[in-house]
């Protein structure tokens, strides 16, 4: 069964850092790109940032890039968000989601439950 | 970045409706458009993608349509567990971008 297990969030100060972990399980890892999105209370979806399998790429939205970074281990079946500099506009539960495709059709078929990233003085 | 707007924001629908939802992109995105189920505290579940294609192990009264800026996404059997908010998401170009949701609430 394939599974995605989020981890690390909490409260935080503007300004402060946090480091999500997404823990994947039942799958094989490394064939597999993957993404963050987030959603905001009360807020719709919101992608947040990929990596290609091997790393090779990476992207990010406007809204969080040079402040986030993503990355993975897969000899841990990892991935991770390290975000610095973090704003109140920040405020959201971040998922990871793994990235599937049908010829050039891409889709996040698998979703974790997310982690609660508060920053609020 | 395209946009994608969908419409209406939120229904009110009894069990057995049938129900559409729409999806709007600012420019044609071929058919590169999923749907997505989102309930409170769940991970969201993907129900279709490249706009007509159903993901395995969902229902078959959950149905999608369309190309390049206009996408439907029918719920032909409205059931007690398909209340929840539903998003459009394209991935034609990068960023990959979600519509606002549409949430399906009970008549």
């Amino acid at each position: 069964e394939v599974q995605l297990v989020e981890s690390g969030g909490g409260l935080v100060k503007p300004g402060g850092s946090l480091r999500l972990s997404c823990a994947a399980s039942g799958f094989t890892f490394s064939s597999y790109g993957v993404n963050w999105v987030r959603q905001a209370p009360g807020k719709g979806l919101e992608w947040v940032s990929a990596i290609s399998s091997s790393s090779s790429y990476i992207y990010y939205a406007d809204s969080v890039k040079g402040r986030f970074t993503i990355s993975r281990d897969n000899a841990k079946s990892s991935l991770y968000l390290q975000m610095n500099s973090l704003r109140a506009e920040d405020t959201a539960v971040y998922y990871c989601a793994r990235e599937n495709s049908y010829g050039d059709f891409i889709y996040f078929d698998y979703w974790g439950q997310g982690t609660l990233v508060t920053v609020s003085s | 970045d395209i946009q994608l707007t969908q419409s209406p924001s939120s229904l009110s629908a009894s069990v057995g409706d049938r129900v559409t939802i729409t999806c709007r992109a600012s420019q044609s995105i071929s058919t590169y458009l999923n749907w997505y189920q989102h309930k409170p505290g769940k991970a969201p579940k993907l129900l279709i993608y490249a706009a007509s294609s159903l993901q395995s192990g969902v229902p078959s009264r959950f149905s999608g349509s369309g190309s390049g800026t206009d996408f439907t996404l029918t719920i032909t059997s409205l059931q007690p567990e398909d209340f929840a908010t539903y998003y459009c998401q394209q991935t034609y170009s990068t960023p990959p971008t979600f519509g606002q949701g549409t949430k399906v609430e009970i008549k």
